[in-house]
Order: structure tokens, then C-alpha cells, then sequence
């Protein structure tokens, strides 16, 4: 099952300009996660906020975490070119013994055009 | 470098044959993971292990096989089982246990294409 949904599913922007996408989710969790994929390759980790957490930064990135909302948003400031991917959020489910398994949203198509 | 290694980038196959996609790492994590991403779509996962010799199945694990008998090494079948196997397969890998706000690290997926 979707955990996370990404909205919007396509985003268009020019240089220059600052992307927002959003994930929303069902359960409580512990964290959350956001990725980002390159056209036919693997996920990277982008940054990972806690529950405890309402804002992080790294580098261009902010993410917000609002739990009484079960929504996160990651903004991308300044775009660039370089920047176009798929963006996706994942939660954790933590596994007995400890360890998790993340559910990974449908993600968000950006495309920033020069 | 550390990473993972999914091999090969590109499989074909008939439909009725059983393939092999193979993973393997070197970041010393316990815990391994496949995940099936079909076109526009989220990934849905297939089987995760957190140690060796033990596995469990995911949420879409019918038709697939997989087996844990070394750390590094996390291969997974796609059985004739399987209906719609066509698809971009990634492999990740975590700490696992011993931190369950670990990151995924992912390769760099494999894409079957069975006709």
C-alpha cells in the first residue's frame, strides 16, 4: 500500500525559480524520508527529518514536517537544470528487532528548463 | 568506493524462463532490500532481509525468490511465477538493527524485459 502521496505528480519550473513539492501520509511515524531519482537509476537520499523535527536544511533543500497534518513539503531554492529527477518521500515501518522497511510514495516528476 | 552493484543494467528474457538479478554491497550493512518501480509509479517492495540467512517477504513478493547466505550478497529471483515481470528492479542496502533511521543506499537498478 501507498504510504506517502506526492503532489503534484509533474512539475514544470524555470531556472532560477524555486521548486515545492508535497507527501502526505496515513500513520504515525518516526521519520521521514525524501529521495531523489535520475532518470533510469537508483534513488539517492536527500535528507531525513524526524518527528521531533518541524524544519531542516541542507543546501538548497528545506523540508517541513507537520505531524498533526501527516504532511512534509521539500522546497527547492533556486533550481537548477541539474535538479530534474523524480522526487519521492518515504516512511519507515520500524521491524521488530529494530531495523525499518520504508513505503515510498508515487513521487513528483520536476523538470526545470533552462 | 563503497556501494552497490546490481548487475546487469539490462535483461531479457522469454516468458517462462526463471532469471537471477543479482546485488551486491560493500558498505558493511545488515539489512537488504528489493523494491519493483514500473513506469511512473512509486516502488513497491519485494522481499527485505536484516540478516544474514534470514528474509522476509515484502508486499508484492508472489513469483519472486530470494536468498540471504552472505552479508554482501542479496540475489533475487523472478520466478515464471511471476505475471507481469516486466519492470526496473532495485536492489538497497541499510544499517539496519542498529539504527532504524538509517538512510537507504540504492544501486542503480536493473531492467528486465521479459517477452
Amino acid at each position: 500500500s501507498q504510504q506517502g502521496e506526492e503532489d503534484p505528480q509533474a512539475l514544470s519550473i524555470q531556472e532560477g525559480e524555486n521548486a515545492t513539492m508535497n507527501c502526505s501520509y496515513k500513520t504515525s511515524i518516526n521519520n521521514l524520508q525524501w529521495y531523489r531519482q535520475n532518470s533510469g537509476r537508483g534513488l539517492v537520499h536527500l535528507i531525513l527529518i524526524r518527528s521531533n523535527e518541524r524544519e531542516k536544511h541542507s543546501g538548497r533543500l528545506r523540508v517541513t514536517l507537520d505531524t498533526s497534518k501527516k504532511s512534509s513539503s521539500l522546497l527547492i531554492t533556486a533550481s537548477r537544470a541539474a535538479d530534474t529527477a523524480s522526487y519521492f518521500c518515504a516512511t519507515p515501518e520500524i521491524l521488530t528487532g529494530g531495523g525499518n522497511k520504508l513505503t515510498f510514495g508515487t513521487g513528483t516528476q520536476l523538470k526545470v528548463e533552462l | 568506493d563503497g556501494g552497490i552493484t546490481q548487475s546487469p543494467k539490462y535483461l531479457f528474457r522469454k516468458e517462462g524462463q526463471n532469471v537471477t538479478l543479482s546485488c551486491e554491497q560493500n558498505l558493511n550493512h545488515d539489512a537488504m532490500y528489493w523494491y519493483r518501480q514500473d513506469p511512473g509509479q512509486g516502488l513497491r517492495l519485494i522481499y527485505y532481509s536484516q540478516i544474514v540467512n534470514d528474509f522476509q517477504k515484502g508486499d508484492i513478493a508472489e513469483g519472486y525468490s530470494v536468498s540471504r547466505e552472505k552479508k554482501e550478497s542479496f540475489p533475487l529471483t523472478v520466478t515464471s511465477a511471476q505475471k507481469n515481470p516486466t519492470a526496473f528492479y532495485l536492489c538497497a542496502s541499510s544499517l539496519g538493527w542498529r539504527s532504524y533511521n538509517s538512510p537507504l543506499h540504492f544501486g542503480n537498478g536493473t531492467r528486465l524485459t521479459v517477452t
